[in-house]
């Protein structure tokens, strides 16, 4: 299993203002996923992030919005730019157990409430 | 396209008592993983049990079993003995084993254990 850490836990941001979710994994994974939550809802997944490459975004997201960093195998963050109320979610950090099996284990999120 | 469905959207049991969350998918493949992830108020996704599409022997994990039926297409949980700590959300998931592909996500089932 994978120890993951994210942070901040929650915040209450502004509208029109940007912030920066860290996740830190105890030990070095290939690939890491950024998913979002929004109140009530199941998960969806916004990009996954390789290490020395650009992320992969999925349908409905883009990098100007969700901006990506992973400078090492055991570090990434996630900005979420220029936050509207509909921003407002838990953004979950994960990474993948069993090689190409589905496993994942995640980090305890980032809730995010955007005024 | 692979989609999962849960058609509870909140349970309830008494402590003790045994109860089942049923789960729906639909695909067109041979070989996948099926999952329940447990989300507690905490946040946290742990994974609670995993299936592979090829085994025909239900998995079991202590108290959580699943009914995993190919042919219907269905992957039910079972939680016996329930206890006030199984009180979460609990997702369904579905992974086409392919090295490209995402976890894919039921809305989720919401358990509420009675003392």
């Amino acid at each position: 299993s994978a120890v993951i850490s994210q942070k901040p836990s929650r915040d209450i941001c502004q509208r029109g203002t940007s912030l920066t979710i860290q996740c830190q994994v105890d030990s070095q994974v290939t690939m890491m996923f950024w998913y979002r939550q929004q109140p009530g809802q199941s998960l969806t997944l916004i990009a996954t992030a390789n290490q020395g490459s650009e992320a992969t975004y999925e349908s409905g997201f883009v990098i100007d919005k969700f901006p990506i960093s992973r400078p090492n195998l055991t570090f990434s963050t996630l900005t979420v730019s220029n936050m509207s109320p509909e921003d407002s979610s838990i953004y979950l950090c994960s990474v993948e157990g069993r090689m190409n099996t589905g496993e994942l284990f995640f980090g305890e999120g980032s809730r995010l409430t955007v005024l | 396209a692979q989609t999962v469905t849960q058609s509870q959207p909140e349970m309830s049991v008494q402590e003790a008592e045994t109860v089942t969350l049923s789960c729906t998918y639909d695909t067109s493949e041979s070989n996948y993983y099926l999952f329940w992830y447990k989300q507690p108020p905490s946040r946290q996704m742990i994974l609670v049990i995993r299936q592979e599409a090829y085994k025909q022997q239900n998995a079991t994990e202590n108290r959580f079993s699943v009914n995993f039926q190919k042919a219907a297409k269905s992957f039910s949980l079972k939680i016996s003995d329930s206890q006030l700590g199984d009180t979460a959300m609990y997702f369904c998931a579905f992974f086409r084993s392919y090295n490209t592909d995402k976890l894919i996500f039921g809305t989720g089932t919401r358990l509420q254990v009675f003392p």
